[in-house]
């Protein structure tokens, strides 16, 4: 089957670090381009990081410098390493798996969310 | 960074006709994708692309655009088409950056 099954998060305080996982089956992680996307509470949706099919990794604003987005082939997994937390990154956080074309990209494939709450 | 702009909330009669709209500047550059989300679950996509949706998805979903406003129509809106809807589509600074509408809650009336 194919899916995207994800662990990690729960109650860290600021400035704590985390590291959410996320394994995929019926697909190689290393042939996709892959995503991580969270949700505030009652908030819409934000992108956060990209890890290309290659070696690149691309993250907004909001968490570059204190994210790392990363990939073990040998377990196809996807990790979202994240360090210096703040309050402001409690949310659910979604990994997905991209469908990229030349003109258009979308999420074809989500994991079920896992949240990560930050508060002291 | 770019932004994409929608209405926050946007209602129909059941059986209408509703548009649900999305505004950026890098919407001349690329197609937006709309997502369906409901309370509790992952979000999901409903149209991609030019103008086509993913296997299961009705065909009353359909998406257009033109110049910066990306548009989702749902064509004899149903109950179960109530929910939250996202449009994204990429930064425009040629990096694969990623951005999301506010999102549109809509209502069935």
């Amino acid at each position: 089957e194919v899916q995207l099954v994800q662990s990690g998060g729960g109650l860290i305080q600021p400035g704590g670090s985390l590291r959410l996982s996320c394994a995929a089956s019926g697909f190689s992680v290393t042939s996709k381009f892959m995503s991580w996307v969270r949700q505030a509470p009652g908030k819409g949706l934000e992108w956060v990081s990209s890890f290309n099919n290659g070696d690149r990794t691309f993250y907004a604003d909001s968490v570059a410098g204190r994210f790392r987005t990363s990939r073990d082939n040998s377990k196809n997994t996807l990790y979202l390493q994240m360090n210096d937390l703040r309050v402001e990154d409690t949310a659910v956080y979604y990994c997905a798996r991209e469908f990229v074309q030349l003109s258009y990209w979308y999420f074809d494939l989500w994991g079920r969310g896992t949240l990560v709450t930050v508060s002291s | 960074s770019s932004e994409l702009t929608q209405d926050p909330a946007v209602s129909v009669a059941l059986g209408q006709t509703v548009r649900i709209t999305c505004q950026g500047d890098n919407l001349r550059l690329y197609y937006a994708s709309w997502y369906q989300q409901k309370p509790g679950q992952a979000p999901a996509v409903v149209v991609f692309g030019k103008d086509s949706r993913p296997s299961g998805i009705p065909d009353r979903f359909s998406g257009s655009s033109s110049g910066s406003t990306a548009t989702l129509t749902i064509t004899g809106a149903q109950a179960e088409d109530e929910g939250d809807y996202y449009c994204n589509t990429r930064d425009s600074s040629g990096n694969h950056l990623g951005v999301f509408g506010g999102g549109t809650k809509l209502t069935v009336l």
